[in-house]
């Protein structure tokens, strides 16, 4: 079994709204990541959580708070968000950060703020 | 600065029309390169993992090899249904991140096969 759940598939809200994206793996991974997409852009990565601490914070502004709850669970809080936040957002997880293994992605959540 | 450049941006391939697509990196310590297939408002599916220069993969119609600069994606007599972004992506160690590696993803290349 390699697969990433990510809910909600589809989220539209508002600039003062608050909303958690939510992911979820079963495959025992240690290392988990948030990646943010445009339109005919490549993946850009936004946070690594590693043994569920925060390993990596790519510069992503506060409006954007990971939470690590166990090792299964990955969230992203939203809030305040601006139009041009509208993505897809991808969850993925891999056996370890420092580890020569792929990572499995789920199906994506795709954001649109108004 | 590590960087993973695809090309050609775009291809157009009628099917059973055979092409390759590449990937070529400049990374520092390469832990691995993989290859993902990407369909519309989708997350990428993993298809590839290849570690050492002259290592080969394949899966159905298609097949990945590696050198130490570049890697390609061949495809065999596409088919309509081989239609998607497919992207890839360098595992090195990532800047300042006191020994993690990260997929780095490269701009993909958009492939659609007419039947």
């Amino acid at each position: 079994d390699t697969e990433v759940t990510q809910t909600p598939k589809h989220l539209v809200m508002g600039m003062t709204n608050k909303k958690s994206l939510k992911c979820e793996q079963h495959m025992g991974h240690r290392a988990m990541y948030w990646y943010k997409q445009k339109a005919k852009k490549p993946p850009e990565l936004m946070f690594v959580y590693s043994y569920e601490k925060l390993s990596i914070n790519e510069s992503v502004p506060s409006r954007f708070s990971p939470e690590c709850p166990n090792s299964s669970l990955l969230n992203l809080h939203l809030h305040a968000l601006q139009p041009e936040d509208s993505a897809l957002y991808l969850c993925a997880s891999s056996l370890g950060t420092d580890m020569n293994t792929e990572a499995f992605f789920g199906q994506g959540t795709r954001l649109t703020v108004v | 600065e590590d960087q993973v450049t695809q090309s050609p941006e775009a291809l157009r391939l009628q099917e059973g029309e055979s092409s390759s697509l590449n990937c070529s990196y400049t990374v520092s310590g390469l832990r691995g390169l993989f290859w993902y297939r990407q369909d519309p408002g989708k997350g990428p599916e993993f298809l590839f993992t290849l570690y050492s220069a002259g290592e080969e993969k394949e899966k159905e119609r298609l097949k990945a090899t590696l050198t130490k600069k570049e890697s390609f994606l061949h495809i065999t007599a596409p088919k309509p249904e081989d239609s998607a972004t497919y992207l890839c992506a360098v595992q090195a160690l990532f800047h300042a991140s006191g020994g993690s590696y990260i997929p780095t993803f490269g701009r993909g290349t958009s492939l659609i096969v007419h039947p």
